[in-house]
């Protein structure tokens, strides 16, 4: 079975840089018919799609948060990572590391998520 | 991009249906069959329910049902149970290769 674990700081100071990892377990980050991505939700609101890599290195980045953030894939490590740079206490979440079902396009798996708070 | 808009609550008795809403633009549920909705329990991550518009995953329940018509896409769900009450999330795929949520609904078992 699929398991996805967000790992990271649960404390970062403003302007600094929010790094997470998420580990891929049960499943092979190499399959072409899914992407990886990450979520977030902040505290009593909504989610927010934050970006996505499909095969062959192609990322998409949600438009608002696109000029400060970076996500990569190690296949072979199993990992996903989250890099989300300058932040502010408006970044402040729970980050959720997220598998994709391509062709069919709908988020299968979700890790547990991490709440990150942005605070000096 | 702004998110697919959904209203902020709904509710219903036990045994009732409750239909809720999600409307989008051609760029988004106007343009593909690639809707989905999620649920979300307190504390807990989302978890998907429909996908393609109308196609359960295994293990959700036939009460939940999902239908669409040119950009505004809808959830159903009948024979309400307490479990239900959770908050409710659409999704759409977009023409720019992009995904957009809408801004949730909290659905209330009274």
């Amino acid at each position: 079975q699929l398991q996805l674990q967000e790992s990271g700081p649960g404390l970062v100071k403003p302007s600094e840089t929010l790094s997470l990892t998420c580990i891929v377990s049960g499943g092979s980050m190499s399959d072409i018919s899914h992407n990886w991505g990450w979520i977030r939700q902040a505290p009593g609101k909504g989610l927010e799609w934050i970006a996505m890599m499909y095969d062959g290195g192609y990322i998409f980045y949600n438009p608002s948060l696109k000029s400060r953030v970076t996500i990569s894939v190690d296949s072979s490590r199993s990992q996903l990572s989250l890099k989300v740079r300058s932040v502010t206490a408006g970044d402040t979440a729970v980050y959720y590391c997220v598998r994709y079902t391509r062709f069919a396009d709908y988020f299968d798996s979700w890790g547990q998520g991490i709440l990150v708070t942005v605070s000096s | 991009q702004s998110a697919l808009t959904q209203p902020p609550s709904a509710s219903g008795s036990p045994g009732q249906s409750v239909t809720i809403s999600c409307t989008g633009t051609s760029s988004d549920v106007g343009a593909y069959n690639f809707v989905s909705w999620y649920q979300q329990h307190p504390g807990n991550a989302p978890k998907l329910i429909i996908y393609e518009v109308t196609q359960r995953p295994s293990g959700v329940p036939d009460r939940f049902s999902g239908s669409k018509s040119g950009s505004s896409a809808s959830l159903t769900v009948s024979g309400l149970q307490t479990e239900d009450e959770a908050d409710y999330y659409c999704m759409s795929y977009t023409v720019a290769h992009t995904v957009i949520f809408g801004g949730g609904t909290k659905l209330t078992v009274l």
